[in-house]
C-alpha cells in the first residue's frame, strides 16, 4: 500500500530564513503529488502539484523518483506562510488521496 | 458560489447510534470524496462518488457507507457507531475522476461519540 511521510510535526523559522518542509513517499508506481495547506480558520486548499511544475505563493516541490521525495521549499519565510502543510499522493485515475500526518510551520517575526 | 458545503457543522452521538452527514459539491463538479481526520492526523480517504456510484474505497469497515443524488450532492453513513469513529469528516468535490486534479474541501463536520 501507497504511504506519505512527513517527518517534521512542527517547523519553526525566522521570518525571511529558508524553509522546507519535508515529504517522502512509498509506491512501486508513478504517482500524482500535491501539497495541501490549511491556513488558521480556512479549509484545506491544494497550494501546488507537481505536474503543474509552477510556483506558488513563492513555494516549489520538485519530484525526486529517486529519492521518493516531494519536499516543499520557499527562498524567504513571509509571517503568512504559518500554517498547517500536507503533503497528499495519487495513485492515479480516480484515486482517492493519500495524506500524511501534516507538518505545522510556524513562521516567527 | 460557496464552494463545497456540508452540514452540520458539528454533531454529538453515543455508541451504537447511527448518524449521517450531507455534503454539496462545488458548482460544476460531480464527483464526491469523503475523507476521516482523526485528531494530530492526515485526512484518510474513505470512499468516492461518481455518477451516483461509489467508484473507490478505502480502508474503512462496511459500518461506512454512502450516497450520492442526481443533483452530485452526497451523503456518509456511518453504522453502529465507536468512541474511535470521533473525527472531523472532510467532503472534497472535483471534476470527473481524473489523476492530477485538484480536490476542493468543505469546512468539515466535527463528529464526537460518547
Amino acid at each position: 500500500a501507497q504511504r506519505v511521510t512527513q517527518p517534521e510535526k512542527l517547523l519553526s523559522v525566522f521570518k525571511g530564513a529558508p524553509v522546507e518542509l519535508k515529504c517522502n513517499y512509498s509506491y512501486s508506481g508513478s504517482p500524482e503529488l500535491f501539497w495541501y495547506v490549511q491556513y488558521s480558520r480556512q479549509r484545506l486548499q491544494l497550494l501546488l502539484r507537481h505536474i503543474s511544475r509552477e510556483s506558488i505563493k513563492g513555494f516549489t516541490a520538485d519530484l525526486n523518483k529517486g529519492e521518493t521525495s516531494f519536499h516543499l521549499k520557499k527562498p524567504f519565510a513571509q509571517e503568512e506562510d504559518s500554517a498547517m502543510y500536507y503533503c497528499a499522493l495519487q495513485r492515479g485515475g480516480a484515486d482517492g488521496l493519500t495524506f500524511g500526518k501534516g507538518t505545522h510551520l510556524i513562521i516567527q517575526p | 458560489d460557496a464552494g463545497v458545503t456540508q452540514s452540520p457543522t458539528h454533531l454529538i452521538k453515543t455508541r451504537g447510534q447511527q448518524v449521517t452527514l450531507r455534503c454539496s459539491p462545488k458548482s460544476g463538479h460531480d464527483t464526491v470524496s469523503w475523507y476521516q481526520q482523526a485528531l494530530g492526523q492526515g485526512p484518510q480517504f474513505i470512499f468516492q462518488y461518481y455518477e451516483e456510484e461509489e467508484r473507490q474505497r478505502g480502508n474503512f469497515p462496511d459500518r461506512f457507507s454512502g450516497h450520492q443524488f442526481p443533483n452530485y450532492s452526497s451523503e456518509l453513513n456511518v453504522n453502529a457507531l465507536l468512541l474511535g469513529d470521533s473525527a472531523l469528516y472532510l467532503c472534497a468535490s472535483s471534476l470527473a475522476p481524473s489523476g492530477g486534479g485538484e480536490q476542493f474541501f468543505g469546512p468539515g463536520t466535527r463528529l464526537t461519540v460518547l
